[in-house]
């Protein structure tokens, strides 16, 4: 069965220190992946997409992410955290032929200390 | 207004009344999505409608009416609801047939059952 799985629930990193939240999916074929970013009482934003070529996609608000095809992996990354980063992240994959039908996983929080 | 626009923002209803949720996009989409986000649980495709044409039903229960009159609007009629129906209900919209999978997102409708 297609699924993606973000492992951490729950994530709580200081002001400045680096970020990663991972992501894995389990697909038929490579699929098109996602990282969406929804803030308290707001709906999802789209931080970055990847759908083929260079396996390194930079995306908003200074986040990247990594395709790796041997490990199912889209692991999140930011480099300097900043306390607005403060929201819910949603991992999300979806095939060529299945517009709009993306698979979401469960959502990290990301906590940020001053 | 750009974007995708939800209402209304907060509903409470009880289990005998019948509402509506309303969405509308303005990004000259062809394709528009229900999705349901509950509490510690990954978003939940409800419905798609595709040039206007119903193309989806993920076994959504009849309580749960959609309506798409045009391409800009898509309506979520709701009736004779249960508790277990409160959730965030989320309305999305993409450009068909471009296979990239990418949905723009409302604020989300908080419905309340009581």
């Amino acid at each position: 069965a297609q699924s993606v799985t973000q492992p951490d629930i729950h994530i709580t990193v200081s002001e400045g220190a680096s970020l990663e939240l991972r992501c894995n999916y389990s697909y038929g074929a490579t699929p098109y992946l996602f990282w969406y970013v929804q803030s308290p009482g707001q709906g999802l934003q789209l931080l970055l997409k990847y759908f083929s070529g260079d396996t390194l996609v930079q995306g908003i608000k200074g986040f990247e992410a990594e395709f790796k095809r041997s490990q199912s992996s889209f692991n999140l990354r930011k480099p300097s955290v900043h306390w607005s980063d403060a929201a819910e992240y949603f991992c999300a994959a979806g095939g060529s032929g299945n517009t709009g039908k993306l698979i979401f996983g469960q959502g990290t929080t990301l906590q940020v200390k001053p | 207004e750009t974007g995708v626009t939800q209402t209304p923002r907060h509903l409470v209803m009880g289990m005998t009344n019948k509402k509506s949720l309303k969405c509308e996009q303005h990004l000259g989409h062809n394709a528009m999505y229900w999705y349901k986000q509950s509490a510690k649980k990954p978003l939940e495709l409800m419905f798609v409608y595709s040039l206007e044409e119903r193309v989806e039903n993920n076994s959504v229960p009849s309580r749960f009416s959609p309506e798409c009159p045009n391409s800009s609007h898509l309506f979520l009629h709701l009736h004779t609801l249960q508790p277990e129906d409160s959730a965030l209900y989320l309305c999305a919209s993409s450009q068909a047939r471009l296979n990239t999978g990418e949905l723009f997102f409302g604020e989300g409708s908080r419905l309340t059952v009581l």
